[in-house]
């Protein structure tokens, strides 16, 4: 059974950090590209970052370039999303999810975690 | 960047009702589209992708159709289970998706 799992969600300070780890199993992490998605309270859902399956390309949405690392350790079978210079509008539960391309129809976000809340105020 | 608009952002109906929600997307995505099934406190499910294909144990009373630039989810007879928030995802500048604002399907 595929199982994702986020950890280090908290409460923060604006100008803080903080790192989320997403611990998989039940897959062969190694050949996956993951993502990483966040929800803040009561919005819609918004794509974060992504990192393929050798940490050869990685990308992330405008909005955290510059302030946050995605990186992973396919030996540990983990994905991580290091989150820096935190601001208020970063508050939001956080998702880590595999990605799963199907050649000629696109990608699929197919297995997620529970998700881990980030919340940064003074 | 593509934006995905969704409608309604809410609505009301009761079990074995035929429910209908729309996506539009700024410009051309062809199929590269999916839906996702939210229920409060949870993760989002895949439900279906290439905007009509059922993911592995989705009820069949869920389908979609669309291409281009407007997509369509239905549930044929909805079910107490059913109530939950939908999304719509375009795949078509992956890995850099995004997602519609989502429909919250509620008991009437």
């Amino acid at each position: 059974e595929v199982q994702l799992v986020e950890s280090g969600g908290g409460l923060v300070q604006p100008g803080g950090s903080l790192r989320l780890s997403c611990a998989a199993s039940g897959f062969t992490f190694s050949t996956y590209s993951m993502t990483w998605v966040r929800q803040a309270p009561g919005k819609g859902l918004e794509w974060v970052s992504y990192i393929t399956r050798s940490s050869s390309t990685i990308s992330y949405t405008d909005s955290v370039k510059g302030r946050f690392t995605i990186f992973r350790d396919n030996a540990k079978n983990s994905l991580y999303l290091q989150m820096n210079s935190l601001r208020v509008e970063d508050t939001a539960v956080y998702y880590c999810a595999r990605f799963t391309a199907i050649f000629g129809v696109g990608s699929v976000f197919d297995y997620w975690g529970p998700g881990a809340l980030v919340t940064v105020s003074s | 960047d593509i934006q995905m608009t969704q409608s309604p952002s809410s609505l009301s109906a009761s079990v074995g009702d035929r429910v209908t929600i729309t996506c539009r997307a700024s410009q051309n995505i062809g199929s590269y589209l999916n839906w996702y099934q939210q229920k409060a406190g949870k993760a989002p499910k895949l439900l279906i992708y290439a905007a009509s294909t059922l993911q592995s144990g989705v009820p069949s009373r869920f389908s979609g159709s669309g291409s281009g630039t407007d997509f369509t989810l239905t549930i044929s007879s909805l079910q107490p289970e059913d109530f939950a928030t939908y999304s719509c995802q375009q795949s078509h500048t992956t890995p850099n998706v995004s997602f519609g604002g989502g429909t919250k399907v509620q008991i009437k």
